[in-house]
């Protein structure tokens, strides 16, 4: 099983729509959880770190469910600008607990 | 201006030839690291840096070196690189080399091996 997991997509949602994807982790000992958006041929940038009580940044919520082992972004009333790859970031304590994994991306592409 | 700038933004270089990859972090930030970003792949961990001190190296082949000469900048050596190592290379920084800390990236060197 890959450390950290996510659904590839390509995730095609019309303007407005509520979209949500999920990231696996395999380690239950992770304690850190962060989701990234990349926009095509661009650098990663920080979205959100995820809290263990959840949080809500504007249109965006991010969760974590530990006894699943999997983190959540869920995005309310989408906008064309979201279209990104999102990537979720996760540390590995099995390894240096102070790296972290990214998973591959989902693919969001928000439609007119 | 951006906290992490990345220099050149593309290269195109024969298996061997030797150039480097610059990184410079305005962040004050006092850690810096090194990916490897090919298609449809995961960001692979390449290298980490803590004040100035190389702390991972992630199995790199040697082709691949890096200099970190103070906090704010990195770089990264390269020398008869193969066709499979062109990607993306991207350098991002963290305030300290820490899980918690999120890390900021810079907008990557794409390096295409002829």
């Amino acid at each position: 099983r890959k450390e950290v997991e996510q659904d590839p997509g390509p995730f095609n949602v019309p303007e407005g729509a509520t979209v949500a994807f999920n990231c696996t982790y395999s380690n239950s000992a992770s304690q850190s959880f962060f989701w990234y958006r990349q926009d095509c041929r661009k650098e990663p940038k920080l979205l959100m770190s995820v809290y263990s009580s959840g949080n809500e940044d504007g249109r965006f919520t991010a969760q974590l469910n530990r006894a699943s082992q999997y983190i959540s972004l869920l995005i309310r009333d989408s906008k064309l600008s979201d279209s990104a790859t999102y990537l979720c970031a996760v540390n590995d304590p099995s390894g240096s607990a102070r790296q972290l994994t990214f998973g591959s991306g989902t693919q969001l592409t928000v439609l007119p | 201006e951006t906290g992490v700038t990345q220099t050149p933004r593309h290269l195109v270089m024969g298996m061997t030839n030797k150039k480097s990859l610059k990184c410079e972090q305005h962040l004050g930030h006092n850690a810096m690291y090194w990916y490897k970003q090919s298609a449809k792949k995961p960001l692979e961990l390449m290298f980490v840096y803590s004040l100035e001190e190389r702390v991972e190296n992630n199995s790199v082949p040697s082709r691949f070196s890096p200099e970190c000469p103070n906090s704010s900048h990195l770089f990264l050596h390269l020398h008869t690189l193969q066709p499979e190592d062109s990607a993306l290379y991207l350098c991002a920084s963290s305030q300290v080399f820490s899980s918690n800390q999120p890390q900021h990236f810079g907008d990557g060197t794409r390096l295409s091996i002829l």
